[in-house]
């Protein structure tokens, strides 16, 4: 079984400001690990994954996360936010051989002027 | 534009009444997804596809089944609806070993 923990159900910042987004997940087996982020009344759009290799991954819009084994984290982080990254961010894991996506109950982002 | 088209994107029903929600994907995928979403509760997986022809219970089955007809298209049905199924249901594709989803824009259902 897998399960993921979003750390923080709202999160909010000011314009320009750095962010992150915790997330800690729990396998018994290798995982896949992905973000996702809905805009208000829009589906789930992919913002980056983590597949295997480097553990630091660079997605859509200046987001990156880095995997970390050992403490079983996949954080979300942007180094100066927009008006317009305000939106619900998902995290998300894979794991064996079925490829179904547990996701975490997600975390609100509101960047302020 | 290739995606994942989901039908109707708004619907209101009366307790007990049935309804089919509708998915149809364009890229090939073999995998195809439904869950649902709910205020606090993230994304929860009703049903899926692994593959044509096949179909498996996720974390929230009851009161839905499921209908893979080819491999473009799988579709929802609920059956004698309730207002505990009130939610924005999502349908999703997926190409097994590229890792990722893709979404459909979703079905937003209020059952009173």
């Amino acid at each position: 079984a897998q399960s993921v923990t979003q750390l923080d159900s709202q999160v909010p910042v000011f314009e320009e400001a750095p962010v992150e987004l915790r997330c800690n997940y729990s396998s018994s087996v290798s995982v896949y690990l992905f973000w996702y982020v809905q805009y208000p009344n829009q589906g789930l759009q992919l913002l980056l994954k983590y597949l295997s290799g480097s553990t630091l991954v660079k997605g859509i819009n200046g987001f990156e996360a880095e995997f970390n084994k050992s403490q079983t984290s996949f954080h979300l982080r942007k180094p100066s936010v927009h008006i317009s990254d305000t939106a619900e961010y998902f995290c998300a894991v894979s794991g064996g051989s079925n490829y179904k996506l547990t996701f975490g109950k997600g975390t609100l982002l509101t960047v302020n002027p | 534009n290739a995606g994942v088209t989901q039908t109707p994107k708004f619907q209101v029903l009366k307790t007990g009444q049935s309804m089919t929600l509708q998915c149809a994907q364009d890229m090939n995928h073999n995998s195809m997804y439904w869950y649902r979403q709910d205020p606090g509760m993230g994304l929860r997986l009703i049903y899926y596809s692994a593959s044509e022809g096949t179909t498996d219970k996720g974390e929230v089955p009851n009161g839905y089944n499921v209908s893979r007809l080819n491999k473009r298209e799988f579709s929802l049905r609920l059956e004698s609806a309730a207002p505990s199924q009130t939610s924005v249901y999502f349908c999703a594709s997926s190409d097994l070993g590229a890792g990722g989803y893709t979404f459909g824009s979703g079905t937003r259902l209020t059952v009173v």
